[in-house]
């Protein structure tokens, strides 16, 4: 099946940087890629959908310049969390859409667990 | 995506069948039903999709109704690595602007 890699999957840094995740579709094209978030026993949480070539679309309550979205090819998003502090620790994992059949597919990164100091 | 409702949390014994509903009302028309497993600290993993009445696969199946409103993913003979979350999506994940999960099912598989 398809593959999505994401990188790191894991990161610890001090509060006050930035950290930057990358999601990459291996073996196909991505025009649409969604970037969760997900705290301990919940459930996934949409933060953004990201369009190739365009500006992403975030959900209401995630803070654009805190959670920058980059899609700049059709096998690349990345996502950066800006100024990290230790409420922004949490599990971060990212979707590929795949349009090839009678319906599309999702497929999952690995996550990138964020662990800030 | 319409709204999908599932049980929080279900236990089962290795070797038995377990069967998780999911109930979905408000389903449309070019709506699918797909169903994903995750352990922990990893991404969710395609288990099966259907439309209407039975899909199966290796793994699993699903069954659903003519109506369309509900939906049960059914795993033969769990074993304790079947000990996961389950969700169940139903829209069009070609179309949709958001793919937006429920709070899934927590199974736990005992010896």
């Amino acid at each position: 099946g398809a593959v999505v890699s994401q990188h790191p999957s894991r990161v610890i840094c001090k509060s006050g940087t930035s950290v930057k995740i990358e999601c990459r579709s291996l073996d196909f094209q991505a025009t649409t890629m969604f970037w969760y978030r997900q705290f301990p026993k919940q459930s996934l949480m949409l933060m953004a959908t990201s369009n190739e070539g365009s500006k992403a679309t975030y959900e209401q309550g995630v803070e654009k310049d805190k959670f920058l979205i980059n899609h700049a090819s059709l096998t690349l998003s990345t996502l950066t969390v800006t100024s990290a502090h230790p409420e922004d620790s949490s599990f971060y994992i990212c979707s590929a859409r795949w349009r090839g059949g009678r319906t599309g597919e999702l497929f999952f990164g690995e996550g990138s667990r964020l662990t800030v100091l | 995506l319409a709204k999908t409702t599932q049980p929080i949390s279900m236990d089962s014994y290795e070797g038995q069948e377990v069967n998780i509903t999911c109930s979905h009302n408000n389903i449309a028309t070019n709506d699918y039903i797909t169903w994903y497993q995750q352990f922990p600290s990893q991404g969710p993993r395609f288990i099966i999709q259907g439309y209407k009445t039975k899909v199966t696969n290796e793994v699993a199946s699903l069954f659903i109704p003519a109506d369309r409103k509900s939906s049960t993913l059914s795993l033969p003979r769990v074993s304790l690595s079947d000990t996961a979350v389950y969700y169940c999506l139903v829209g069009d994940i070609d179309r949709d602007d958001k793919i937006i999960f429920g709070k899934g099912t927590r199974l736990h598989i005992l010896p």
